[in-house]
């Protein structure tokens, strides 16, 4: 079956470790996106792909870095610069010409 | 910028009532319209849409209706369950070639049997 799967589905960091998030998409979709989703806030996007080998920044970059190496796979590097990490990550994709984005089942990472 | 504004919630309502959630946008052009639904601890599901003025999406006896004039897309359900108890998210994608979701903050809704 078609989908993205994200993993691990929980992940605990302790401060000043960096940590990657794993997203990959068997849709063949071109566009992949990472947002970052706080107790009772909307989804805020860190950083989106359009295409492979090129991504650009959202809305909350700061901290995170990523890369597009490969059409199927996002992955996200919360580095230690990110100030507070602690929350729920969501990967998603879209075929460039269908309008909807699909979602992953998230990550939940926690800074100990 | 584009946004969307929904309704803050919780929302409570017990089994059977009728559900409204509000969701107003802000976007140049003629975007395309979403509602999500999330569970606890899982990502988005996309639960309708609607891709020009005047289209109703409807799926799981949940309708919205695109309405330029008043630039919202409010979502209704004539009778909810207790399996309906989520958070929902309205969503917006601008037209003219590739552009990013933008999304609301989401209601809470809570159903009591």
């Amino acid at each position: 079956d078609g989908g993205i799967t994200q993993s691990p589905k929980y992940l605990f960091r302790k401060e000043g470790q960096n940590v990657t998030l794993s997203c990959e998409q068997n849709l063949n979709h071109d566009a992949m996106y990472w947002y970052r989703q706080d107790p009772g806030q909307g989804l805020r996007l860190i950083y989106y792909s359009q295409i492979v080998n090129d991504f650009q920044k959202g809305d909350i970059a700061e901290g995170y870095s990523v890369s597009r190496e490969k059409k199927e796979s996002f992955p996200l590097t919360v580095t230690s610069a990110q100030k507070n990490p602690t929350a729920f990550y969501l990967c998603a994709s879209s075929k460039e010409e269908v309008t909807e984005a699909f979602f992953g089942q998230g990550t939940r990472l926690t800074v100990v | 910028g584009d946004s969307v504004t929904q309704m803050e919630g919780p929302v409570t309502l017990s089994e059977e009532a009728f559900l409204t959630i509000n969701c107003t946008y802000t976007a140049t052009g003629y975007p395309s319209l979403f509602w999500y639904v999330q569970y606890p601890g899982e990502g988005l599901q996309l639960l309708l849409k609607a891709t020009k003025a005047d289209d109703k999406g409807s799926n799981k006896g949940f309708e919205a209706t695109y309405r330029k004039e008043t630039t919202s897309f409010h979502l209704e359900k004539g009778s909810v369950q207790v399996s309906d108890s989520a958070v929902y998210f309205c969503a917006l994608r601008a037209s003219g070639g590739y552009q990013k979701v933008t999304f609301g903050t989401g209601t809470k809704l809570q159903v009591i049997p």
